[in-house]
Order: structure tokens, then C-alpha cells, then sequence
């Protein structure tokens, strides 16, 4: 089975700090995506890597940057994190050539 | 662009009626469609995918979806609803024809009655 870890379930950060969200796949998928999930807003795509060092923006990328230095980790920075930042984060990866996401558990990020 | 809707944001059943939760999409070819279902607090785990072939696709948990051309629907759909189905699903479809991005709808949140 496809796995995919985030680093934490629960975080909670001051404004202005600068935040780390970690994500692991074990399946060597080269497609690895950063979705924020909020309230009838659904998943909205923030950023997205097709294979290591490689990004593109998503639909929401302001205020946010990644890296994917391995395969297997894909990173979400906030560089300085904001009230409106607080929400759901979900990883998710897939393959080269496929469109079946398998999703992580999601980190609940609280910025006060 | 691909768009995908889910019109009910809130459905509420009795344990053991019949589900039907509704997805629509633009897309002009064939897609590719997914449902997927999100527990209180958790990530999202697939239920069920339609790629081509057979409009009628079995998934997990005893869900089933229809894709209908003519109606550019692809609707989820379960006999018999269990209170451990109460959880918030998703519609998905490609939003572009590289880089396996999907777009998802809003979701519809499923509370179930005893």
C-alpha cells in the first residue's frame, strides 16, 4: 500500500514565525501536490512537483513556497506565517503518468 | 478549464436508506473521475474511479457511482447507508491533460441519522 506521512497532525504558531510542513511517500511517485482544505472552499492546490527540484504553482501560491530536494519529500514553507493561514494542509502524491492521488492525513495548522 | 460541481452541501439520511450524492463536470473528452471520502479529522482515502469501460463502477464500502455522458454526471450512490458512512465526499476529475493535477468539487458532508 501506498503510504504518505505528514510530519505533524496538529501545530499551532505565532505570527510572523516561519513554518515547516513535511511530507513522505514510500511508493517513488514522482508527482507530489500541497492542497489547503478550508470550509465549503474544498482542496485548493498550492503547489505541486512532477519530479525532484521541479515546482509549479498551483491555484493559491501566495504567501507559501515548497522544495523537494528527494523524491520521496515534498516541503511546504510558510516564510511568514499569517492568521489566514490557519486550515487544513494535505500531501498527496501519484505517479508518473497517473491521476489517482493517495492523500496523507493532513496537518490542522493554527497561526495565532 | 475543468470545473467539477457538487450541489448539495449537506445531506442528511436515516441509517439504512438509499444515498445519492451528485457530481457534475465540464470536460469535453471522456475523463477520468474519482470519489473520494474524507473522515472527521483525516486525510482522503478513494472510494471508487471511473477511467472507461463499464459506466457503472463498484468502489469500497459498498459504493457504487454512474457515469452518464449525456448528462456529464457521475453520481455516488449506496442502497443502504451505515452511520460509519457520516463523513464528507468528494468529486474529482483532471484539471489538464499533463502533471496529474486534479480539481476537486466543495464536497458534500453526509450526516447520517440512528
Amino acid at each position: 500500500d501506498v503510504k504518505v506521512t505528514q510530519s505533524s497532525r496538529y501545530l499551532v504558531k505565532r505570527t510572523g514565525e516561519k513554518v515547516f510542513l513535511e511530507c513522505v511517500q514510500d511508493m517513488d511517485h514522482e508527482n507530489m501536490f500541497w492542497y489547503r482544505q478550508d470550509p465549503g472552499l474544498g482542496l485548493r492546490l498550492i503547489y505541486f512537483s512532477y519530479d525532484v527540484k521541479m515546482k509549479e504553482k498551483g491555484d493559491i501560491p501566495e504567501g507559501y513556497s515548497v522544495s523537494r530536494e528527494k523524491k520521496e519529500r515534498f516541503s511546504l514553507i510558510l516564510e511568514s506565517a499569517s492568521t489566514n493561514q490557519t486550515s487544513m494542509y494535505l500531501c498527496a502524491s501519484t505517479p508518473g503518468q497517473g491521476y489517482e492521488q493517495f492523500f496523507g492525513p493532513g496537518t490542522r495548522l493554527t497561526v495565532l | 478549464a475543468q470545473s467539477v460541481t457538487q450541489p448539495d452541501i449537506h445531506i442528511t439520511v436515516s441509517e439504512g436508506a438509499s444515498l445519492e450524492l451528485r457530481c457534475n463536470y465540464s470536460y469535453g473528452a471522456t475523463p477520468y473521475l474519482f470519489w473520494y471520502v474524507q473522515s472527521p479529522g483525516q486525510g482522503l482515502q478513494l472510494l471508487l474511479k471511473y477511467f472507461s469501460g463499464d459506466t457503472l463502477v463498484q468502489g469500497i464500502k459498498g459504493f457504487e457511482a454512474e457515469f452518464k455522458r449525456s448528462q456529464s454526471s457521475f453520481n455516488l450512490r449506496k442502497p443502504s447507508v451505515h452511520w460509519s458512512d457520516a463523513a464528507e465526499y468528494f468529486c474529482a476529475a483532471p484539471s489538464s491533460g499533463t502533471a496529474s493535477k486534479l480539481t476537486f468539487g466543495t464536497g458534500t458532508r453526509l450526516q447520517v441519522t440512528l
